[in-house]
This record gives C-alpha cells, sequence and structure tokens, in this order.
C-alpha cells in the first residue's frame, strides 16, 4: 500500500468557503499531481509539482492553488468554493528519476460537495 | 496530443469467467509505457500492470495479462478467473512526459 494521505476524505462546505485539501507522502517523490475526476470521466490533471517551490499548471483549467513547500507536502486550496467544483481530487506522485516509466502512487481522493 | 481511448464504460463477468477490457491510444512517441489501474470503490487507485513500449512480449501479472499490439495502438486487459475482489473501476492510461488516462471501464463481478 502506497504512503501517500489525503484528508479530508470527504467535506461538504457551503459555498463562498475556503478550503484546503491536505496531501502528504512518506515517500521522498519529487514529482506530485492533483486530478479532478469526475463520475464516468477520465482523471483530468489540475496541478503539479517537480519538487520544492516547483508548481505547474495541469491540462485542466482550475480556479485551485497548490504550494509546495516541503518534499512530502501538497496541498490544494480553493479561495472560494463554488457548486462546480464539486468533484473528487486525487494526489498522487512518483519519483523524479523514474519520472517517464514508473507508476503513480495515490492517495484515496477528497470527495468534496459545495452545496 | 497523446489520447487515450476507453470505449466499454461498464463490463460484466460471471465469477471464475475471463473478462477482455479494451483500451487504445494515440502517440507519435515511439518510447512510452502503459498502465492499467484499478479504482475499488472508495478505495486507492492501484497499479494493476505496466507494459513498456518497447518490448514486444505481453507482460502478466498473475491473473492479469495484457495484449499489447503496438502497431495496431491496442492495449486491452485480460482478466481470468475473475473474483468478487476484481469489481471496480479500471483504467487505463499512457505515459511519456505526463499521464493520460482513458474515462475507464467499470467492471461488475457476478457471483
Amino acid at each position: 500500500e502506497a504512503d501517500i494521505y489525503q484528508t479530508p476524505r470527504y467535506l461538504v462546505i457551503g459555498t463562498g468557503k475556503k478550503i484546503t485539501l491536505e496531501c502528504s507522502q512518506t515517500m521522498g517523490h519529487d514529482k506530485m499531481y492533483w486530478y479532478q475526476q469526475d463520475p464516468g470521466m477520465e482523471l483530468h490533471l489540475i496541478h503539479y509539482s517537480y519538487g520544492v517551490n516547483s508548481t505547474e499548471k495541469g491540462d485542466l483549467s482550475s480556479e485551485s492553488t497548490v504550494s509546495r513547500i516541503r518534499t512530502e507536502h501538497f496541498p490544494l486550496t480553493l479561495e472560494s468554493a463554488r457548486p462546480s467544483h464539486t468533484s473528487q481530487y486525487l494526489c498522487a506522485s512518483r519519483p523524479l528519476w523514474d519520472s517517464n516509466t514508473g507508476e503513480l502512487f495515490f492517495g484515496e481522493g477528497s470527495r468534496l460537495t459545495v452545496l | 496530443a497523446q489520447t487515450v481511448t476507453q470505449s466499454q464504460p461498464e463490463m460484466s463477468v460471471q465469477e471464475a469467467e475471463t473478462v477482455t477490457l479494451s483500451c487504445t491510444y494515440d502517440t507519435s512517441e515511439s518510447d512510452y509505457y502503459l498502465f492499467w489501474y484499478k479504482q475499488p470503490p472508495s478505495r486507492q487507485m492501484i497499479l494493476v500492470i505496466r507494459q513498456e513500449a518497447y518490448k514486444q512480449q505481453n507482460a502478466t501479472e498473475n491473473r492479469f495479462s495484457v495484449n499489447f499490439q503496438k502497431a495496431a495502438k491496442s492495449f486491452s486487459l485480460k482478466i481470468s478467473d475473475s473474483q468478487l475482489g476484481d469489481a471496480a473501476m479500471y483504467f487505463c492510461a499512457y505515459t511519456g512526459n505526463q499521464f493520460y488516462f482513458g474515462t475507464g471501464t467499470s467492471l461488475t463481478v457476478i457471483p
């Protein structure tokens, strides 16, 4: 079982609230990712990081932001949540040296519902 | 651009039978990796099997095997002797510099 953890697992909040989804991994991986996953849809990359102080936007436009101050920690923040942000958010990581060949390790996901 | 297509949104199989999940991809790269991931309900996505494009031999992991047709850009997953625990969403994925996922196939195992 991969050592990558996401909290909270489930969150229901009202519109306009600020939320932070936490993601931590204990494997020392340099590359970390955030995916958005809707039912019956593929995973959409919204943010990624290649290491400390490195953050990039993914293919899917997102109003969220991320930070990477420590290798093991990659939180995602929504400043003002809206119903359109309702989705499952998956965090993943893989080592830099294995970046094009290695598997992604996933957290259990954070399911967000915005009312 | 790389794309991954899974044309079967849902599949079902009788316990102990064999099922094949389809996946096609598009790429202009010659060296890449392909994966099948399994996502059980409310649980972590985990790797099922990996195939290196430069290897002609199809990957096998216990009851899971792939049929990799590089020229046809096809990468199907065969599950033999299906078990109840195989019920999950299965995602085909391609990786070069980034990961690209298909839309998934929901597999139901009928007792």
